[in-house]
This record gives C-alpha cells, structure tokens and sequence, in this order.
C-alpha cells in the first residue's frame, strides 16, 4: 500500500461546478497536511494546510479524519484556472518525512 | 523578496556519466528539501537539511546520489553515475523552519535527460 494515496483523475468539470478531491494516508503517525497545487510543467505550491478542525479560504475547504486517516478538498464555484494538479501531503509533528501523493488532475472546462 | 534559484534549468546527458544540480534557497531559510519528481508522479523527498545538517535522507539513494550544504545556504545534488530512470524534475525547496506547518516553496526546477 502505497504511503499516500489520492483520486486517480482526471477530473474533467464545466465552470461554477463544485468538485472534490479525496486523499488517504498510510502513516497514523502522520501530523501535518496540505494541500499543494500544481500547473503544467511548474513547480507546487501551497494552496492550504489541513488543520484538525478543518479550514476555509474562500472556495476551498479542507476537511481532515484522523480515525480514518483520510483528507478532502472541496473547490466551489469552480474557475478555469483552478485547472492544475492538486498534491496531497503529510508529514510527521516534526516537519520531517514530507510524503506527496502522486496527485488529482483537474481539467475545469468553459 | 527573491524565490528559490535552481541552475541549470535543463540538462541532457548519457548514461553513466555525472551530474551537478545546484540550489539557493529563499534568504534566512534554514531548511532546504531536495526532491525528485518523475513524469506523473508526485515529488519524491531524497534529502532534508536543517541548516548544514541533514536531517532525513532515507531515500537518497546513496549509492549514486550525494548531497551537501556545506555552509547552510545553498545546495548542491550530484548524480555519479547517471541511469535512465534518474530522468525526472529534481525540485528544491525551502522552508523557514522545519515546524510542524511551515510552508515549502519550490524553485522551478531542473529537468534532466538522461540518453
């Protein structure tokens, strides 16, 4: 079983819809998320950590579940350049052992 | 405020012969990651460095792959001698501290060939 584990995609969705990602982890040591957001042929970069209550900025929400080691992004009112691949991580309380998943394509089409 | 500068940006060589990557990372960063990221995959860490230490080098593979930091600024990972499945995006990164959510920021990349 692979460390982290995430929605195969592609997700193909039209403008204004709401679309969800899912992400599982192995590791239950595991004390720190995020999500980290791809372009085409560019380097991540860090849309939102996951915090245990769970998080909000503006269409994005994270939602995290220790007890079954699983983490969600939720992306309303979806925009054309919302399209990128969206990277599951975790690491451990120390801010080491980062592990990524191998990623959900997003295609947001007009 | 500059980002992370990785040199060169693209590299072709044949099999078996050696390879520099190097990296600065954003000023005052003390933690600097090295990853590899293969075509559809997600990047892979080889190395973590707090200040001139490492720190995490679990999947380095060490027999082929060395990195240092010699004066806990910028970074460089050799490949010494180059396979064709090193062929990958090798990504650096750094970070303020290594905390428990400390953004990463990447720097473009370097995307080697290896023929």
């Amino acid at each position: 079983r692979k460390e982290v584990e995430q929605d195969p995609g592609p997700f193909n969705v039209p403008e204004g819809a709401t679309v969800a990602f899912n992400c599982t982890y192995s590791n239950s040591a595991s004390q720190s998320f995020f999500w980290y957001r791809q372009d085409c042929r560019k380097e991540p970069k860090l849309l939102m950590s996951v915090y245990s209550s769970g998080n909000e900025d503006g269409r994005f929400t994270a939602q995290l579940n220790r007890a079954s080691q699983y983490i969600s992004l939720l992306i309303r009112d979806s925009k054309l350049s919302d399209s990128a691949t969206y990277l599951c991580v975790v690491a451990d309380n120390y801010g080491q052992n980062f592990v990524f998943g191998p990623g959900t394509r997003l295609s947001v089409l007009p | 405020e500059a980002g992370v500068a990785q040199s060169p940006r693209y590299k072709i060589i044949e099999k078996r012969q050696s390879v520099a990557f190097w990296c600065n990372p954003i000023s005052g960063h003390a933690t600097l990651y090295w990853y590899q990221q293969i075509l559809g995959q997600g990047p892979k860490l080889l190395i973590q460095f707090q200040n001139n230490g490492v720190v995490d080098d679990s999947q380095l593979p060490k027999d082929r792959f060395s990195a240092e930091r010699l004066k806990g600024v910028d970074s460089t990972l050799k490949i010494q001698p180059a396979k064709l499945e090193d062929s990958a995006v090798y990504l650096c990164a750094s970070s303020s501290l290594a905390g428990f959510y400390n953004e990463q920021f990447f720097g473009p990349g370097t995307r080697l060939t290896v023929l």
